[in-house]
């Protein structure tokens, strides 16, 4: 079955500290992905999205993730995280085959101490 | 420009009634999915509409149905509710669909009693 893995449910740094939140996915096709994220309190916004070519994509607030394919995963990271990062974050995975859905990770919770 | 707009954002019913939660997308979007929430199984797919038609449904019972109208609009129903379906429901709109990425709306908490 298609299933998206998201290791870490709570993570909590400092500010300043670097951040990288682990997603991986289980199917075998060609697949677009995306992390979305949930502030306190806020519905979820999309944060970066990969669809084909360069594996590293770049988001909004100074986010980015990587795409290995070898691996399944797509990691996201940031060098350097503020306190106004606390929020859920979650993976998705579209599958290419026809279908309109997004299989969504269980999402990891990121505190940042001021 | 005006976000997701889902109506009620609260509501409470008792076992075996039925509910019609209601969607309004961004302007221009013809894509609309719903997702359930729950703290035990994340976030799971109900359908998807694009102009009109269900593309696609998640695994859910017959109890869960939904519709999209001509203005893109979209309700989704559920029937004979049970306690499990105790959950933040939330739709999305986009122009195209999943590959495009969605805007999500703040949902609709719904509580089965």
């Amino acid at each position: 079955a298609q299933s998206v893995s998201q290791h870490n449910h709570h993570v909590i740094l400092s500010e300043a500290a670097s951040l990288e939140l682990g997603c991986n996915y289980s199917y075998g096709g060609t697949v677009n992905l995306f992390w979305y994220v949930q502030y306190p309190g806020q519905h979820l916004q999309l944060l970066l999205k990969y669809f084909s070519g360069d594996p590293l994509v770049k988001g909004i607030k100074g986010f980015e993730a990587e795409f290995i394919k070898s691996k399944f995963s797509f990691n996201l990271r940031k060098p350097s995280v503020q306190w106004s990062d606390t929020a859920e974050y979650f993976c998705a995975v579209n599958p290419t085959s026809g279908t309109y859905k997004y299989i969504f990770g269980t999402g990891t919770r990121l505190k940042v101490l001021a | 420009k005006a976000g997701v707009t889902q109506t009620p954002r609260y509501l409470i019913k008792t076992r075996g009634q039925q509910v019609t939660l209601s969607c309004s997308p961004i302007s221009g979007h013809r894509s609309v999915s719903w997702y359930q929430q729950t703290p035990g199984q994340g976030l799971q797919f109900l359908f998807e509409y694009f102009s009109e038609t269900q593309r696609n449904k998640g695994n859910f019972p017959g109890r869960f149905s939904g519709r999209q109208f001509s203005n893109s609009r979209s309700e989704m129903n559920v029937s004979t509710l049970e306690l499990g379906d105790s959950a933040l429901y939330l739709c999305a709109s986009g122009e195209t669909g999943a590959v495009g990425g969605y805007t999500f709306g703040s949902g609709t908490r719904l509580t089965v009693v």
